[in-house]
């Protein structure tokens, strides 16, 4: 059974920070997901990580993948309030096919002027 | 953009009553899901549908729960029976491929009375 960790669970930050955000997960997983979540919203798909090394960058958010130990991280550099969010890390075990995603219990941000 | 689409965006049901909520997946999407989150926690996987029948549930999915394409745009969750523990946010996604992203829809909240 694939378990996803993420800390920290809460972070508040100034803006124009930087900070990371780390997923960890507990066995093989075929790919990372990030995702956004605005309070009441819908999840907004951020990043789709698929092998060991993956990089991927948007804007002020940057998202890498560690299969190797098993770790992902989101990275958010010189922070502004807009990103204010909870982000969500989630795993598919390895072998999934249209199995379901598997989340962290996300990280709320809190980013202050 | 083409999005997911549920409805409705909220419901309130007595307990003991059925309940069928309704999502409209992209339309070249091949897989489907359906997710829940009760206030305040992780997203948690409930079941993934592809080529017309399940193919994967959580131990949440259990005989209360059913899903169905009745045609070739909806796709429908029935729980029979709420409880008072089933309400939450109900999210359907769906999916172009095994490597892709799962889009979200807006989602629908249960409130159980």
């Amino acid at each position: 059974e694939l378990k996803v960790e993420q800390n920290p669970l809460f972070l508040s930050m100034q803006e124009g920070k930087n900070y990371t955000i780390y997923c960890n997960y507990s066995t093989t997983s075929d790919r990372l997901y990030w995702y956004r979540q605005d309070p009441g919203k819908s999840l907004e798909s951020l990043f789709v990580l698929l092998s060991n090394g993956a990089v991927k960058q948007e804007g002020r958010l940057m998202a890498s993948l560690d299969t190797k130990a098993r770790l992902s991280t989101l990275h958010i550099t010189a922070a502004v309030h807009d990103l204010s969010a909870t982000y969500f890390c989630a795993g598919i075990p390895r072998g999934g096919g249209a199995d379901g995603l598997t989340f962290g219990k996300g990280t709320h941000l809190i980013i202050q002027p | 953009e083409p999005e997911v689409t549920q409805t409705p965006s909220h419901q309130v049901t007595q307990m003991g009553q059925e309940v069928i909520l309704r999502c409209v997946p992209i339309s070249n999407h091949l897989y489907f899901y359906w997710y829940r989150q009760i206030l305040g926690q992780k997203v948690e996987f409930l079941v993934s549908f592809y080529n017309n029948e399940i193919s994967e549930k959580s131990e949440i999915f259990d005989d209360q729960f059913s899903v169905e394409r009745p045609d070739g745009s909806n796709f429908t969750l029935k729980i029979r029976s709420t409880k008072l523990e089933d309400s939450a946010m109900y999210f359907c996604a769906s999916g172009q491929g095994m490597n892709t992203e799962a889009f979200f829809g807006q989602g629908t909240r249960l409130t159980v009375v």
